[in-house]
């Protein structure tokens, strides 16, 4: 069974600061997820990866499929940065495994 | 703005009420998901469909119905609902199955 796990459960950050999000899992996959929710509900797609690593304005998703780990960074944070981030890893097919998540909060 | 659009955002009902849950896409994606999402939880997996037709069901209770009457619309029976089943109900699609998925907003459920 595939376990994914998040560090850290939360964390609180002021504005500005570099921002690392970990995630873990223990079997073979053919893609992995990055996620953002904010409070209220909606889901954001941000990544999928399935090796090296991606960048999107302020957010960097790597991946390391040998050592089954990857990370969220965001650079220069900012309040409008404060979600909850999620790791959902893909097996095969449609089904995700999703980590517990990462409530994030960047204060002013 | 997503694009994948659910309605109606809050449903308060009773546990004998019948309501529906509604997702649509125009995307052109021919993949589409139900999630439950409890608080401070992750999303679960309970339907999948492909091409309108029904590729898994996460051993969901029959009082939830799915139904894809096509490429575009995704909807979510609901009948004698218990209070747990009060979550948020997440819609998602995607190009094909195992493609990323597009997240809805989702519809917050309340069983009174």
């Amino acid at each position: 069974k595939n376990e994914v796990e998040q560090s850290p459960q939360n964390l609180t950050a002021q504005e500005g600061e570099f921002i690392t999000i970990n995630c873990s899992y223990s079997v073979g996959i053919s893609a992995l997820h990055w996620l953002q929710q904010h409070p209220g509900g909606g889901i954001v797609s941000l990544f999928m990866l399935s090796s090296g690593k991606k960048k999107h304005g302020r957010l960097i998703a790597t991946i390391n499929i040998q050592e089954k780990h990857s990370s969220l960074h965001i650079t220069a944070s900012h309040p409008r940065d404060s979600a909850v981030y999620i790791c959902a890893t893909q097996t095969s097919g449609s089904r995700l495994t999703f980590g517990e998540g990462t409530q994030l909060t960047v204060n002013p | 703005d997503t694009e994948v659009t659910q309605t109606p955002k809050h449903l308060v009902m009773g546990m004998t009420n019948k309501k529906s849950l509604k997702c649509e896409q125009h995307m052109g994606h021919r993949a589409m998901y139900w999630y439950k999402q409890k608080a401070k939880k992750p999303p679960e997996l309970m339907f999948v469909y492909s091409y309108e037709k029904l590729s898994i069901n996460e051993s969901v209770p029959s009082r939830f119905s799915p139904e894809c009457p096509n490429s575009s619309l995704l909807n979510l029976h609901l009948h004698a609902l218990q209070p747990e089943d009060s979550a948020l109900y997440l819609c998602a699609s995607s190009q094909f199955l195992g493609q990323p998925q597009h997240f809805g907003d989702g519809t917050r459920l309340s069983i009174l």
